[in-house]
């Protein structure tokens, strides 16, 4: 089954942009994956689901500020224009069937 | 409008059963697969159970598998987990979200969670 890899912390300041990472392991590489926030003491909220090429569909409600893209096996959540309510932790999540994979989440931090 | 809502958490004694109930509003369930979600304290996201729409196929985390029976009730809008011979580290929030439809293993909608913390 897929791993997924996220690093554990990211900071940038209010109003600039951040990269987040989510690395699909060896086999795995043209998945799909999907993107989500956990505000603290919420529950999650679904980003977008991210392709292989690229393209990205954002949930209901999901400002433009979120986009994502894709290269090789890894897989970016972009966030501009940063907000203090978009410190939270962020979790990617791929699938085969039978088998839902959740990276270990990542923890951003808006100074 | 649109939501779910996780009820039945509470205090279970090791070894006990709990069954999670989660009632979709706004939306008809029997259109959409649906997970089982969990977080322990402090810790990351846990992936429980999948069933699809018609519970025609239905998988669990190999973490809970012989203890954990996923169900829904479509004419209700009732999705419900039973979990059984619980241990202290099924101790959790446990939420139920919705499949995103086209890639149900996917989930664009999620409940706010229910508790079960599982103490002698």
């Amino acid at each position: 089954q897929p791993v997924l890899t996220q690093s554990p912390s990211a900071s940038a300041s209010l109003g600039a942009s951040v990269k987040l990472t989510c690395t699909l392991s060896s086999g795995h590489g043209t998945d799909a994956i999907a993107w989500y926030q956990q505000q603290p003491e919420k529950g999650p909220r679904f980003l977008m689901r991210l392709n292989n090429d690229g393209s990205h569909n954002r949930g209901d409600g999901i400002p433009d500020r979120f986009s994502g893209s894709s290269s090789g096996a890894e897989r970016y959540l972009i966030i501009s224009s940063l907000q203090s309510e978009d410190e939270a932790d962020y979790y990617c999540q791929t699938w085969v069937t039978g088998v839902v994979v959740f990276g270990g989440g990542a923890r951003l931090t808006v100074l | 409008e649109i939501l779910l809502a996780e009820s039945g958490g509470g205090l279970v004694r090791p070894g006990g059963s709990l069954r999670l109930s989660c009632v979709a509003s706004g939306f008809p369930l029997s259109n959409y697969a649906m997970n089982w979600v969990r977080q322990a304290p402090g810790k990351g996201l846990e992936w429980v159970s999948y069933i699809n729409a018609p519970s025609r196929y239905i998988y669990y985390a190999d973490s809970l598998k012989g203890r954990v029976t996923a169900s829904r009730d479509n004419a209700r809008n009732l999705l419900f987990l039973q979990v059984d011979s619980l241990r202290v580290e099924d101790t959790a929030v446990y939420y139920c979200a919705r499949g995103l439809q086209g890639s149900g293993w996917f989930s664009d909608l999620w409940g706010q969670g229910a508790l079960v913390t599982v103490s002698s």
